[in-house]
């Protein structure tokens, strides 16, 4: 199964770096890792992805070392808008077809004042 | 851009009865999944489908079943509701079977079973 594990939950406070990890010790050679954002009442949406080293869009980094274990999404200088819960994953490819798809149970981040 | 509409944002019903949740997508993908969303639960997975009349089981598909006619089209059928049934439903598609393809979800079904 494809697993991943975050912290619960994160505060920070406006204008900071906030850096979540999520660790995904059976990633398979062919994953991606992928981030999503969710906003309450709303279904998640794509943030980032990733095979491994760094990247880098308009909304935040993700970091992936070597052994591509672990990856950390990077959020600069954030605002109370970036208030969300946010989940890493990586598919589960299914080789009788079909992507198993399984979050975890997120990261919860509260940015204040 | 992509949408996956969810037919009923939110729904009551009563202890028993047979509940219909439908979720369309517009982009003929041949990935269409159903999640549940609970209060420190995260997302967890029921069922998915990766082709018409294909379904797979996901992590808690007990009580749960789905049906998947046509390839824009994936339902979730709760036989019997029950009040720990009540949670919030989120259908989401993607595109292939490939590891980059974007997930797509819907608003999401508020179910209250009572």
């Amino acid at each position: 199964l494809a697993k991943t594990t975050q912290p619960i939950s994160m505060d920070s406070y406006e204008g900071q770096e906030v850096n979540i990890t999520c660790s995904h010790n059976n990633i398979a050679t062919n994953d991606y890792i992928t981030w999503y954002q969710q906003f309450p009442s709303q279904g998640p949406r794509f943030i980032i992805q990733g095979y491994k080293t760094k990247v880098t869009n308009e909304v935040a980094s993700l970091f992936i070392p070597a052994d591509r274990k672990s990856s950390t999404l990077s959020l600069p200088r954030v605002s109370l808008s970036d208030t969300a819960v946010y989940y890493c994953l990586h598919p589960l490819i299914l080789t009788g077809g079909g992507n198993k798809l399984t979050f975890g149970t997120g990261t919860q981040l509260k940015v204040e004042l | 851009d992509v949408k996956v509409t969810q037919s009923s944002r939110y729904l009551v019903k009563r202890t028993g009865e047979k509940v219909f949740l439908e979720c369309v997508q517009d982009m003929d993908h041949e990935n269409m999944f159903w999640y549940r969303q609970d209060p420190g639960l995260g997302l967890r997975l029921i069922y998915f489908s990766y082709d018409v009349k294909m379904k797979e089981k996901g992590d808690i598909p007990e009580g749960y079943s789905v049906s998947r006619e046509k390839k824009e089209r994936f339902s979730l059928i709760l036989e019997s509701a029950s009040t720990n049934q009540t949670s919030m439903y989120l259908c989401a598609s993607k595109l292939g079977q490939g590891p980059i393809d974007t997930i797509y979800f819907g608003e999401g079904s508020w179910l209250t079973v009572v």
